[in-house]
């Protein structure tokens, strides 16, 4: 069956600047994960959606970082007034409530 | 707080030389330790889930064992296709973690012809 899909794959943006990444979890997987992969930090947890609630945003950086799931599947993660250290990839995962998480492709996102 | 460590950072095996990642963790009510494969430029590999102390899963020519403190990756008789990041996670027991992730930094493996 399709895996967890992610877009846009790549995602240049100048400082100051809002950005919006997409997730498409994979069919029937009410848990949906976001994380951040950086350079020296690893894998970082960012938000936890169970359904179409966030119970878990204990990982967001910032105010400038939300995310919303609509239907209990599509889900947005969007970064307000981009600043550098933004730069990372950005990956969502879904699972079967807690069971294994199966990651997408994740997005690149650059900031100049 | 969760930790886990990972080592070596780096692991350069020949071809047929088998060898062990490890993975050290701290926490608080381990629900489960996950071993997962990363190839540049993508998205996390899942490969394994341990949920006990003594508890071994095995897939092609890597076996993952676990105990109260650590777990270990067994790689037997590598080839170069098994050249990749491997990353280590846990996921805490406790009823506020709601299941996510603490990944490790990864143990980078390059397998030589």
């Amino acid at each position: 069956g399709a895996g967890v899909s992610q877009s846009p794959s790549n995602k240049v943006t100048e400082k100051g600047k809002d950005v919006e990444l997409r997730c498409d979890p994979i069919s029937g997987h009410t848990a949906l994960y976001w994380y951040r992969q950086s350079l020296g930090q690893g894998l970082e947890f960012l938000i936890y959606f169970q359904g179409n609630s966030a119970p878990d945003k204990s990982g967001l950086p910032s105010d400038r970082f939300s995310a919303e799931r609509t239907g209990g599947s599509v889900s947005t993660l969007t970064i307000q007034r981009t600043q550098q250290e933004d730069s990372a990839v950005y990956l969502c995962a879904s699972s079967q409530t807690r069971s294994e998480q199966y990651f997408g492709p994740g997005t690149r996102l650059t900031v100049t | 707080e969760d930790q886990v460590t990972q080592s070596p950072e780096a692991l350069r095996l020949q071809e047929g030389e088998s060898s062990s990642l490890n993975c050290s963790y701290t926490v608080s009510g381990l629900r489960g330790l996950f071993w997962y494969r990363q190839d540049p430029g993508k998205g996390p590999e899942f490969l394994f889930t341990l949920y006990s102390a003594g508890e071994e899963k095995e897939k092609e020519r890597l076996k993952a064992t676990l105990t109260k403190k650590e777990s270990f990756l067994h790689i037997t008789a590598p080839k170069p296709e098994d050249s990749a990041t491997y990353l280590c996670a846990v996921q805490h027991a406790g009823g506020t973690s709601y299941g996510k992730l603490t990944f490790g930094q990864g143990t980078i493996l390059t397998v030589h012809p």
